[in-house]
Protein backbone atom coordinates (compact mmCIF):
# COMPACT_ATOMS: atom_id res chain seq x y z
CA UNK A 1 0.00 0.00 0.00
CA UNK A 2 1.07 4.13 -0.05
CA UNK A 3 2.73 4.84 2.69
CA UNK A 4 5.68 7.62 3.97
CA UNK A 5 8.94 6.39 4.61
CA UNK A 6 12.52 7.85 5.20
CA UNK A 7 15.50 7.46 3.57
CA UNK A 8 18.04 7.42 6.46
CA UNK A 9 17.33 5.90 10.00
CA UNK A 10 19.69 7.15 11.73
CA UNK A 11 22.07 10.78 11.79
CA UNK A 12 24.70 12.42 13.61
CA UNK A 13 25.54 15.77 13.39
CA UNK A 14 27.95 17.67 14.95
CA UNK A 15 26.80 20.66 17.34
CA UNK A 16 26.51 23.81 15.56
CA UNK A 17 25.95 21.85 12.19
CA UNK A 18 23.09 22.01 9.87
CA UNK A 19 21.04 18.77 9.58
CA UNK A 20 19.04 17.61 7.11
CA UNK A 21 15.98 14.79 7.26
CA UNK A 22 14.65 13.17 4.08
CA UNK A 23 11.37 12.01 3.63
CA UNK A 24 10.08 10.38 0.60
CA UNK A 25 5.59 10.32 0.66
CA UNK A 26 3.91 8.26 -2.50
CA UNK A 27 0.43 9.28 -2.02
CA UNK A 28 0.00 12.09 -5.14
CA UNK A 29 -3.61 12.67 -3.15
CA UNK A 30 -1.88 14.00 0.35
CA UNK A 31 -2.38 17.60 0.57
CA UNK A 32 -0.96 18.78 3.90
CA UNK A 33 2.56 17.61 5.50
CA UNK A 34 4.17 17.54 8.79
CA UNK A 35 7.25 16.97 10.54
CA UNK A 36 6.76 15.80 14.30
CA UNK A 37 10.00 15.38 16.62
CA UNK A 38 9.21 12.69 19.22
CA UNK A 39 11.52 12.13 22.38
CA UNK A 40 12.38 9.33 24.83
CA UNK A 41 8.83 8.15 26.34
CA UNK A 42 6.88 11.38 24.77
CA UNK A 43 4.10 12.04 22.19
CA UNK A 44 4.87 13.58 18.88
CA UNK A 45 5.56 17.10 18.83
CA UNK A 46 4.50 19.51 16.00
CA UNK A 47 7.87 21.15 14.52
CA UNK A 48 6.33 22.98 11.31
CA UNK A 49 4.07 21.82 8.55
CA UNK A 50 3.70 22.77 4.58
CA UNK A 51 0.28 22.41 2.39
CA UNK A 52 0.82 21.27 -0.82
CA UNK A 53 0.58 24.43 -2.56
CA UNK A 54 3.44 25.43 -1.10
CA UNK A 55 6.90 24.12 -1.78
CA UNK A 56 8.84 25.92 0.73
CA UNK A 57 8.49 27.17 4.69
CA UNK A 58 10.17 28.08 7.29
CA UNK A 59 9.62 28.63 10.74
CA UNK A 60 12.65 29.15 13.87
CA UNK A 61 15.56 27.44 13.09
CA UNK A 62 13.70 24.75 10.71
CA UNK A 63 12.87 24.30 6.85
CA UNK A 64 10.62 22.22 5.54
CA UNK A 65 10.66 21.68 1.65
CA UNK A 66 8.36 20.02 -0.64
CA UNK A 67 9.00 18.51 -4.26
CA UNK A 68 5.85 16.96 -5.49
CA UNK A 69 7.61 16.42 -8.58
CA UNK A 70 9.31 13.76 -7.28
CA UNK A 71 7.70 13.30 -3.59
CA UNK A 72 10.36 14.27 -1.31
CA UNK A 73 9.80 16.24 1.45
CA UNK A 74 12.57 17.55 3.71
CA UNK A 75 13.50 19.43 7.15
CA UNK A 76 16.63 21.41 7.59
CA UNK A 77 17.54 21.92 11.21
CA UNK A 78 20.18 25.14 11.39
CA UNK A 79 22.59 25.25 13.99
CA UNK A 80 21.77 21.77 15.09
CA UNK A 81 21.96 21.76 18.64
CA UNK A 82 21.85 18.96 21.81
CA UNK A 83 18.21 19.62 22.60
CA UNK A 84 17.38 18.69 19.12
CA UNK A 85 18.28 14.88 19.94
CA UNK A 86 15.34 13.30 19.19
CA UNK A 87 13.24 10.74 16.37
CA UNK A 88 11.92 13.09 13.62
CA UNK A 89 8.75 11.85 11.36
CA UNK A 90 7.00 13.07 8.12
CA UNK A 91 3.40 12.96 8.12
CA UNK A 92 1.06 13.02 4.99
CA UNK A 93 -2.30 14.02 5.71
CA UNK A 94 -4.58 11.87 3.07
CA UNK A 95 -8.27 12.34 2.81
CA UNK A 96 -8.85 16.68 3.33
CA UNK A 97 -10.17 18.03 6.75
CA UNK A 98 -11.47 14.51 7.67
CA UNK A 99 -8.67 12.74 6.62
CA UNK A 100 -6.04 11.27 8.99
CA UNK A 101 -2.44 11.72 9.35
CA UNK A 102 0.29 8.97 7.83
CA UNK A 103 3.43 8.43 9.58
CA UNK A 104 6.71 7.32 8.75
CA UNK A 105 9.52 5.42 9.81
CA UNK A 106 11.55 8.09 11.86
CA UNK A 107 14.83 9.27 11.66
CA UNK A 108 17.29 8.77 14.73
CA UNK A 109 18.74 12.56 15.59
CA UNK A 110 21.90 12.04 17.43
CA UNK A 111 23.61 15.77 18.18
CA UNK A 112 27.45 15.00 19.41
CA UNK A 113 28.51 17.97 21.20
CA UNK B 1 -0.85 24.03 29.34
CA UNK B 2 -4.09 22.48 28.66
CA UNK B 3 -2.61 19.74 26.45
CA UNK B 4 -3.79 16.50 25.27
CA UNK B 5 -4.10 14.55 28.66
CA UNK B 6 -3.83 10.35 28.12
CA UNK B 7 -4.32 7.92 31.61
CA UNK B 8 -2.54 5.73 32.49
CA UNK B 9 0.75 6.35 31.38
CA UNK B 10 2.07 3.17 31.95
CA UNK B 11 0.40 -0.09 32.31
CA UNK B 12 1.05 -3.77 32.48
CA UNK B 13 -1.11 -6.56 32.37
CA UNK B 14 -1.23 -10.38 31.79
CA UNK B 15 -2.44 -12.45 29.04
CA UNK B 16 -5.75 -12.55 28.38
CA UNK B 17 -6.81 -9.19 30.94
CA UNK B 18 -8.91 -6.18 29.80
CA UNK B 19 -7.07 -2.79 29.79
CA UNK B 20 -9.01 0.93 28.93
CA UNK B 21 -7.31 3.66 28.43
CA UNK B 22 -8.54 7.32 28.93
CA UNK B 23 -7.69 10.32 26.67
CA UNK B 24 -8.83 13.77 27.63
CA UNK B 25 -8.40 16.24 24.73
CA UNK B 26 -7.94 19.69 24.23
CA UNK B 27 -11.24 21.53 25.25
CA UNK B 28 -11.86 22.86 22.16
CA UNK B 29 -10.41 20.49 19.56
CA UNK B 30 -14.06 18.15 18.73
CA UNK B 31 -11.86 15.93 16.58
CA UNK B 32 -10.20 12.65 18.33
CA UNK B 33 -7.61 10.00 16.83
CA UNK B 34 -6.23 7.04 18.55
CA UNK B 35 -2.85 5.98 17.14
CA UNK B 36 -0.21 2.94 18.11
CA UNK B 37 3.33 3.24 17.95
CA UNK B 38 5.49 0.01 18.63
CA UNK B 39 8.86 0.67 19.13
CA UNK B 40 10.90 1.87 16.42
CA UNK B 41 8.12 2.39 14.05
CA UNK B 42 6.54 5.51 13.43
CA UNK B 43 2.53 5.85 14.86
CA UNK B 44 -0.18 4.09 13.29
CA UNK B 45 -3.64 5.10 12.79
CA UNK B 46 -6.13 3.49 15.00
CA UNK B 47 -9.66 5.28 15.30
CA UNK B 48 -11.06 8.85 14.18
CA UNK B 49 -13.76 10.37 16.20
CA UNK B 50 -15.68 13.93 15.29
CA UNK B 51 -17.88 14.94 18.37
CA UNK B 52 -19.36 11.62 19.60
CA UNK B 53 -19.48 9.72 16.17
CA UNK B 54 -16.49 7.46 15.39
CA UNK B 55 -16.09 7.85 11.59
CA UNK B 56 -13.28 5.46 10.91
CA UNK B 57 -11.57 2.57 11.84
CA UNK B 58 -8.48 0.84 10.75
CA UNK B 59 -7.66 -2.32 9.78
CA UNK B 60 -5.33 -2.88 12.78
CA UNK B 61 -8.87 -2.78 15.20
CA UNK B 62 -9.49 -5.63 15.47
CA UNK B 63 -12.98 -7.06 17.41
CA UNK B 64 -10.91 -6.86 20.81
CA UNK B 65 -10.56 -2.99 20.30
CA UNK B 66 -13.60 -1.10 21.23
CA UNK B 67 -13.27 2.67 21.42
CA UNK B 68 -15.85 5.15 22.35
CA UNK B 69 -16.53 9.30 22.78
CA UNK B 70 -19.84 9.39 24.29
CA UNK B 71 -20.22 13.03 25.23
CA UNK B 72 -17.93 13.96 22.47
CA UNK B 73 -15.19 15.50 24.84
CA UNK B 74 -12.79 12.32 26.72
CA UNK B 75 -12.46 9.24 24.83
CA UNK B 76 -11.54 5.27 26.39
CA UNK B 77 -10.15 2.92 24.12
CA UNK B 78 -10.49 -0.57 25.84
CA UNK B 79 -8.32 -3.56 24.24
CA UNK B 80 -10.09 -7.38 25.42
CA UNK B 81 -8.35 -10.47 25.70
CA UNK B 82 -4.92 -8.55 25.65
CA UNK B 83 -1.90 -10.42 23.79
CA UNK B 84 1.31 -10.15 23.51
CA UNK B 85 1.04 -8.73 20.29
CA UNK B 86 -0.74 -5.87 21.93
CA UNK B 87 2.00 -4.05 23.60
CA UNK B 88 2.81 -1.02 22.50
CA UNK B 89 2.75 3.01 22.73
CA UNK B 90 -1.10 3.88 22.30
CA UNK B 91 -1.34 7.69 21.70
CA UNK B 92 -4.34 9.39 21.53
CA UNK B 93 -4.49 13.18 19.12
CA UNK B 94 -6.83 15.74 19.20
CA UNK B 95 -7.50 18.19 16.11
CA UNK B 96 -9.46 21.83 16.13
CA UNK B 97 -12.64 21.93 14.38
CA UNK B 98 -12.33 23.18 11.08
CA UNK B 99 -9.43 22.35 8.18
CA UNK B 100 -6.85 20.88 7.85
CA UNK B 101 -4.72 21.36 11.02
CA UNK B 102 -1.71 19.43 12.94
CA UNK B 103 -2.44 16.91 15.72
CA UNK B 104 -1.74 17.51 19.11
CA UNK B 105 -0.35 14.13 20.55
CA UNK B 106 -0.63 13.15 24.01
CA UNK B 107 2.42 11.50 26.29
CA UNK B 108 1.04 8.16 25.60
CA UNK B 109 -0.11 5.04 27.18
CA UNK B 110 2.44 2.51 27.30
CA UNK B 111 1.01 -0.93 27.49
CA UNK B 112 3.40 -4.35 28.39
CA UNK B 113 1.40 -7.43 28.15
CA UNK B 114 3.11 -10.13 29.57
Amino acid sequence: GESVGLHLPTLSVQEGDNSIINCAYSNSASDYFIWYKQESGKGPQFIIDIRSNMDKRQGQRVTVLLNKTVKHLSLQIAATQPGDSAVYFCAENYGGSQGNLIFGKGTKLSVKP
Amino acid sequence: DTGVSQDPRHKITKRGQNVTFRCDPISEHNRLYWYRQTLGQGPEFLTYFQNEAQLEKSRLLSDRFSAERPKGSFSTLEIQRTEQGDSAMYLCASRPPQGTSPLHFGNGTRLTVT
